[in-house]
Order: structure tokens, then sequence, then C-alpha cells
């Protein structure tokens, strides 16, 4: 299994504020993934990051919002910008697994607080 | 739209005793179902998967049953142990999905007394 590291592990930032997370793994993959948790909901995932091209945003996500650097094929960074107290969640960055692609490794996650 | 559901925020169970953990889905054109176990503080870890083809799986203590045309799914854990203690959630993904995205239910808190 991929050991994956985020930084920071948590956060209180104020609104109109801008905050990066980052995340690394162990080993090199391909795919990165980026989900939210917001208080009482589900994972939801915002991008997939993929090494060498443009993040793949989800639904409802927008790379304005949410830019995501992928420079290399172990690290990559969430931006979370323009902060409003709706951003107030946990995100985590995942990889797919070995030997099954679809069983997800995820990471500690960000506690993320905007007031 | 929620489209991985459970129902049940919480679940309490005597030690020695079976955990239920139930699961509700409304696309039917998911494949493959995961159950993922989390602790405070931590990131989702993996626990049991199932694809559609099949309609149990078994790992040690742990068993996944899906019934698809109730669209459900169940992890049963015999038997239960305090270290069981974490929040569960149910997650589905289907060739359709952009990427690899993964579904995910709220999540169940299950509590396992002594």
């Amino acid at each position: 299994s991929a050991v994956i590291s985020q930084k920071p592990s948590r956060d209180i930032c104020q609104r109109g504020t801008s905050l990066t997370i980052q995340c690394q793994v162990d080993s090199q993959v391909t795919m990165m993934f980026w989900y939210r948790q917001q208080p009482g909901q589900s994972l939801t995932l915002i991008a997939t990051a993929n090494q060498g091209s443009e993040a793949t945003y989800e639904s409802g996500f927008v790379i304005d919002k949410f830019p995501i650097s992928r420079p290399n094929l172990t690290f990559s960074t969430l931006t979370v910008s323009n902060m409003s107290p709706e951003d107030s969640s946990i995100y985590l960055c995942s990889v797919p697994g070995t030997p099954s692609i679809h069983e997800q490794f995820f990471g500690p996650g960000t506690r993320l607080t905007v007031l | 739209d929620q489209q991985v559901k459970q129902n049940s925020p919480s679940l309490s169970v005597q030690e020695g005793r079976i955990s239920i953990l139930n699961c509700d889905y409304t696309n039917s054109m998911f494949d493959y179902f995961l159950w993922y176990k989390k602790y405070p503080a931590e990131g989702p870890t993996f626990l049991i998967s199932i694809s559609s083809i099949k309609d149990k799986n078994e790992d040690g203590r742990f068993t996944v049953f899906l019934n698809k045309s109730a669209k459900h799914l169940s992890l049963h854990i015999v038997p239960s142990q305090p270290g069981d203690s974490a929040v569960y959630f149910c997650a589905a993904r289907s060739d359709s999905n952009s990427g690899y995205a993964l579904n995910f239910g709220k999540g169940t808190s299950l509590l396992v007394t002594p």
C-alpha cells in the first residue's frame, strides 16, 4: 500500500484568503485524486490530477476556485482560493491502489476551518 | 444527488456480536463496491470490496453481501471487536464515471462496546 502524507494537517483561515494543501506519496503514481468532505456529508471527488496534463474537474468544481498542480509523479497540491466559511471541510488526496486500482489509498486529510 | 446512501448514521453493538452495516445505491451502472473504515484524524482505509458479478466476498471477520436487484449491499463483521469502532463508508464506482471516481455514502459510525 502507498504511504501518503498531507500538509498541513489542519488550519484555520480567514475568509477571502487562499490555502495550498500538499500531498506527498512514497511511490510514483500516474493519477492522484482530491476529495472534499464537508461536515456531515460524504466524500466528494473534486478533481483528478494527472502528471503532465491539466487536472480533470468534477461537476460543480472549477479550476479558478481549486487550482491543482502536479509537478511530478509523487506530489500534488490543491489550492482553495478566495475562501468562504462554506469551504470548511476535510480535504483528502488519494491514489489508485494495487493490485486493484479501484481500491484507493487515502492520505490523512487536511481539516480546514474558514472564519 | 446522493447515489450511495447509508441511512443509519450510527450503530452500537456489543463485543462478540455481529455488526451489520447497510448501504443502498440508486445507479444501476455501478459495477464495483467498496467499504472503507475511518478512525478520527485519519484518512479512510480500504476494508473490503465486491464486484457486481459476485454476491458475496469474505475476508476474515468481514463479509460483504451484494443484492443487485435490491441495489443493496451490507457489511457484516463477526465477531465485532472494540477496535472495530470507527466510521464505515460505503462507496461505489462505474466505468461511466469520469476516471476512477468513487461515490461515497455519508458513513455509519459503529461503536462496539465491551
